[in-house]
């Protein structure tokens, strides 16, 4: 099964600062991988996505992601971060299940902007 | 337009009761999902229906049932209530089930008591 790591439950960074919010996977095929925000009391909204094109993905309201092979990562950033940006972030895999495509998730990573 | 609805957006309710949360999609989508996420945030898939036929059931206890009158609709009825079924409960939708990109609700968040 595939599965999902997210460093860091709560990351807390300056107006204006950048965003850097780790995701790792573990696959034995290549994945196709997802970054979703939820801001408080809503549901989830996807941010970008990787599905074996680009590595570097850009995605809504500045974001970004570059899916790394070698480190089995994709990280999210953004270079200048906005108090707009506080929400819970989810990084997911996609998992093969006889042809539907299920979504696995990381534990989500709150991001705190701090004034 | 509401893409991804779910009713209630609240439900408080007791131990032992049945309850059961709606939702519709008007994307023309042809999937859709229920998830689960507990008190930690973690969420985890529970069903999906591709056109009315069930796809993904993972180990949810079968006091859960989910249903599907039509590719728009997907509701699940929770028989018998436990302390631990307390969570937020997300719909979802996508176009097909060889779909990566799903559309989720605003969530119904069950408290029972």
């Amino acid at each position: 099964a595939q599965s999902v790591t997210q460093l860091g439950s709560h990351v807390s960074v300056s107006e204006g600062a950048l965003v850097l919010l780790r995701c790792n996977y573990s696959s034995s095929v290549p994945p196709y991988l997802f970054w979703y925000v939820q801001y408080p009391n809503q549901g989830l909204q996807l941010l970008l996505k990787y599905t074996s094109a680009a590595t570097l993905v850009k995605g809504i309201n500045g974001f970004e992601a570059e899916f790394k092979k070698s480190e089995t990562s994709f990280h999210l950033t953004k270079p200048s971060a906005h108090m707009s940006d506080a929400a819970e972030y989810f990084c997911a895999v996609s998992e093969q299940n006889f042809g539907n495509e299920k979504l696995t998730f990381g534990t989500g990573t709150r991001l705190t902007i701090i004034p | 337009d509401t893409a991804v609805s779910q009713t209630p957006k609240y439900l408080v309710t007791q131990m032992g009761n049945d309850k059961s949360i709606k939702c519709e999609q008007n994307l023309g989508h042809d999937t859709m999902y229920w998830y689960k996420q507990d008190s930690k945030k973690f969420l985890k898939i529970m069903f999906s229906y591709n056109n009315k036929e069930l796809i993904i059931n993972e180990t949810v206890p079968n006091r859960f049932s989910p249903k599907s009158p039509d590719k728009a609709h997907l509701n699940l009825h929770i028989n018998s209530l436990e302390l631990g079924d307390s969570a937020v409960y997300f719909c979802a939708s996508s176009p097909s089930e060889t779909s990566y990109e799903q559309y989720f609700g605003p969530g119904t968040r069950l408290t029972v008591t």
